[in-house]
């Protein structure tokens, strides 16, 4: 399973925007790059996946240059209830699902 | 979207109670549920796998005695923590995902376990 780095915490303000990146040297070429927000006593909220290039949707777009071994999550003028602990997992999503090895995340955290 | 129901959202028991937590795909067919327990403070930690109709695979270092997982249909998980003691005291949470290809993990939203 390929291991991934992510910076432990971030601060933001509202309004701006914040990059995430995560490094996966390991990546596999079936994998694919998941993003997961996660608040307090919740389970995680899938946010994004992609394999390759760019990916957006209503809430966020998602970075992945060529080599794969890294990606970017990219959330437009965040707001306070963004802040959450975020994590990028890499996998290969087949049918019948294959499982999925969390990191320590991200620690977001957004003020006025 | 996809909805992962989890039940109980919170249990506080006395040492030694069994706990059975359901999870439940709402609207797709889960063929494959997987089991997570969640310390303060830290990340998500596999326990174990559980694809419908089989037995599931546990993670090492994990009781499969001590947690069972059923897995009796294509919309139903559930996990037994058996003769629970206050170690056993975690978030536990669920995820599913449908039998296509590149479908990501759903998840519940936990079961905060309390034994006294």
């Amino acid at each position: 399973l390929a291991k991934t780095t992510q910076p432990i915490s971030m601060d933001s303000y509202e309004g701006q925007e914040v990059n995430i990146t995560c490094s996966h040297n390991n990546i596999a070429t079936n994998d694919y790059i998941t993003w997961y927000q996660q608040f307090p006593s919740q389970g995680p909220r899938f946010i994004i996946q992609g394999y390759k290039t760019k990916v957006t949707n209503e809430v966020a777009s998602l970075f992945i240059p060529a080599d794969r071994k890294s990606s970017t999550l990219s959330l437009p003028r965040v707001s306070l209830s963004d802040t959450a602990v975020y994590y990028c997992l890499v996998g290969a999503p087949t049918g019948g699902g294959n499982k999925l090895t969390f990191g320590t995340g991200t620690q977001l955290k957004v003020e006025l | 979207g996809a909805v992962v129901s989890q039940h109980p959202s919170r249990v506080i028991c006395k040492s030694g109670t069994s706990v059975k937590i359901e999870c439940r795909s709402l609207d797709f067919q889960a063929t494959t549920m997987f089991w997570y327990r969640q310390f303060p403070k830290q990340s998500l930690m596999l326990m174990a796998t559980s694809n419908e109709g089989s037995k599931a695979t546990y993670e090492q270092g994990v009781e499969k005695d001590k947690f069972l997982i059923n897995h009796a249909s294509l919309t139903l998980s559930t996990l037994t923590v058996t003769s629970a003691h206050p170690e056993d005291s975690s978030f536990y949470i669920c995820s599913a995902v449908g039998g296509r290809d590149n479908q990501p993990q759903h998840f519940g939203d936990g079961t905060r376990l309390s034994i006294l």
